[in-house]
C-alpha cells in the first residue's frame, strides 16, 4: 500500500464549477501538508501549505486536513480553464522527506 | 519562473551511459532537492541538500549519487543507465531554515534511455 493515495482523474468539470480533490495518507506521523499545481512540461508549484488539521484558504482555493480520517482535501472555487492542471498533495512529518501523491488530472471546460 | 534552472532540459542517451544533470537554486536558498517523475510512479524523492551536506535521502538507487558545491548549486549523476530511469528528474529549493518552508521547482530535466 502506498504511503499517500491520489485518484488519478482525469476530473471533468465546466467553467465555475467546485472542484474537490483528495488524498489518503497511511502515515500518522505526518504534519505538514501541501497541494501543488503542474502544469503539462512545467515544475509543480506550491498552492497551499497547512499544518496538522483545520482549514487554509486563499483566494478561490481552500484546504482542508483531518488528520483523524487521514485526509486532505483541496477545494477550488469557481474554477477556470486556467486551473486545467494536474494537482500533487504531498506532505511529510517531521523529517524533509516528501511523500507525493500520483496527482490528479483536472479539465475545466470552458 | 521560480528562480530554479536546470540543464540540459532534454537528454537522450543509450543503456550502460552516465549522465550529468545540473540544478542551479533560487539566490539565497541553502537547500537543494531532487525528484524524479515518471508516469507510473509519480513524483519521488529522491535526496536532499543543505549548504553542501546531505540532509535527507529518499529512493535513490545505488546508481545515483548527488553533491551540492560551495557555491550551492547541484549535481545528479546517474550512472549504469537502464530504459526504467527515463524520466523527467526535477530540482527544487528552498530556504531549509523554516519550519514551514516552500520548495520552490525547476522546470525539470527530461532523460530518455534507449
Amino acid at each position: 500500500q502506498k504511503e499517500v493515495e491520489q485518484d488519478p482523474g482525469p476530473l471533468s468539470v465546466p467553467e465555475g464549477a467546485i472542484v474537490s480533490l483528495n488524498c489518503t495518507y497511511s502515515n500518522s506521523a505526518f504534519q505538514y501538508f501541501m497541494w501543488y499545481r503542474q502544469y503539462s512540461r512545467k515544475g509543480p508549484e506550491l498552492l497551499m501549505y497547512t499544518y496538522s488539521s483545520g482549514n487554509k484558504e486563499d483566494g478561490r482555493f481552500t484546504a482542508q486536513v483531518d488528520k483523524s480520517s487521514k485526509y486532505i482535501s483541496l477545494f477550488i472555487r469557481d474554477s477556470q480553464p486556467s486551473d486545467s492542471a494536474t494537482y500533487l498533495c504531498a506532505m511529510r512529518a517531521g523529517t524533509y522527506k516528501y511523500i507525493f501523491g500520483t496527482g490528479t488530472r483536472l479539465k475545466v471546460l470552458a | 519562473d521560480s528562480g530554479v534552472t536546470q540543464t540540459p532540459k532534454h537528454l537522450i542517451t543509450a543503456t550502460g551511459q552516465r549522465v550529468t544533470l545540473r540544478c542551479s537554486p533560487r539566490s539565497g536558498d541553502l537547500s537543494v532537492y531532487w525528484y524524479q517523475q515518471s508516469l507510473d510512479q509519480g513524483l519521488q524523492f529522491l535526496i536532499q541538500y543543505y549548504n553542501g551536506e546531505e540532509r535527507a535521502k529518499g529512493n535513490i538507487l545505488e546508481r545515483f549519487s548527488a553533491q551540492q558545491f560551495p557555491d550551492l548549486h547541484s549535481e545528479l549523476n546517474l550512472s549504469s543507465l537502464e530504459l526504467g530511469d527515463s524520466a523527467l528528474y526535477f530540482c527544487a529549493s528552498s530556504s531549509g531554515t523554516v519550519v514551514e518552508e516552500t520548495q520552490y521547482f525547476g522546470p525539470g530535466t527530461r532523460l530518455l534511455v534507449l
